[in-house]
């Protein structure tokens, strides 16, 4: 059964510009939230989204959005980059309809804005 | 607003002994209380979690107790081995409207001595 996976591992943009952040499910769930990851502190929820809906956001400005496709894999995007906006970027999967806690995350993507 | 935090950023044990680490939460609304285990280069782990109306859990070699009276949470760790090595993040589930959301700590850093 394979794992969440992320794309890209690395990507290094300059401020103002706009990434895309890849992330395939793993095989059987239909959740995928999307969190921050700043270097040396905690996760910070961004967003999560079950059968291809929005269903909650973390506080976070607008130019954090994502989407959820029909194969449950994900998206997500960041427009406007600002220099605080490196850090490592995890996606975690899990079953809707279970209790949540036990979300399935990939190795992230970590992003460096210059 | 809501938190979760750590008593203590990192913990040095030797290999062998049985490691405590110890966590703070303020939101009482949380249905869960969560474990999760990062080691280098890797996205995190879901450990073991516990229901709010609890205050026990035991799993393989590691054991949450719940504290509501004090909103404290801590994950023991019998026989720490050098792959215990890594940060471990505490995290509650609490329902956000329709939608549930993890809310993670920063993290400790377990060290395993030779």
């Amino acid at each position: 059964e394979a794992g969440v996976t992320q794309s890209p591992t690395h990507l290094i943009k300059t401020r103002g510009q706009q990434v895309t952040l890849r992330c395939s499910s793993q095989s059987g769930h239909n959740t995928v939230s999307w969190y921050q990851q700043a270097l040396g502190l905690g996760l910070q929820f961004l967003l999560w989204y079950d059968e291809g809906e929005e269903r909650n956001r973390g506080n976070f400005p607008p130019r954090f959005s994502g989407r959820q496709f029909p194969n449950y894999s994900s998206e997500l995007n960041v427009n406007a980059l600002e220099l605080e906006d490196s850090a490592l970027y995890l996606c975690a999967s899990s079953r809707a309809g279970q209790s949540y806690n036990e979300q399935f995350f990939g190795p992230g993507t970590r992003l460096t804005v210059l | 607003g809501e938190s979760v935090g750590l008593h203590l950023p990192t913990l040095s044990v030797q290999e062998g002994d049985n490691s405590i680490i110890n966590c703070a939460y303020s939101n009482s609304a949380s249905d869960y209380f969560i474990w999760y285990k990062q080691e280098s280069g890797k996205g995190p782990q879901f450990i073991i979690d516990i229901r709010s109306n609890m205050d026990k859990r035991q799993g393989q070699r590691v054991t949450v107790l719940l504290n509501k009276t004090v909103k404290h949470l801590s994950l023991q760790i019998a026989a720490t081995q050098p792959g215990d090595s890594a940060v471990y993040f505490c995290a509650e589930n609490f329902a956000s409207g329709s939608a549930r959301q993890l809310t993670f700590g920063s993290g400790t850093q377990l060290t395993v001595l030779p």
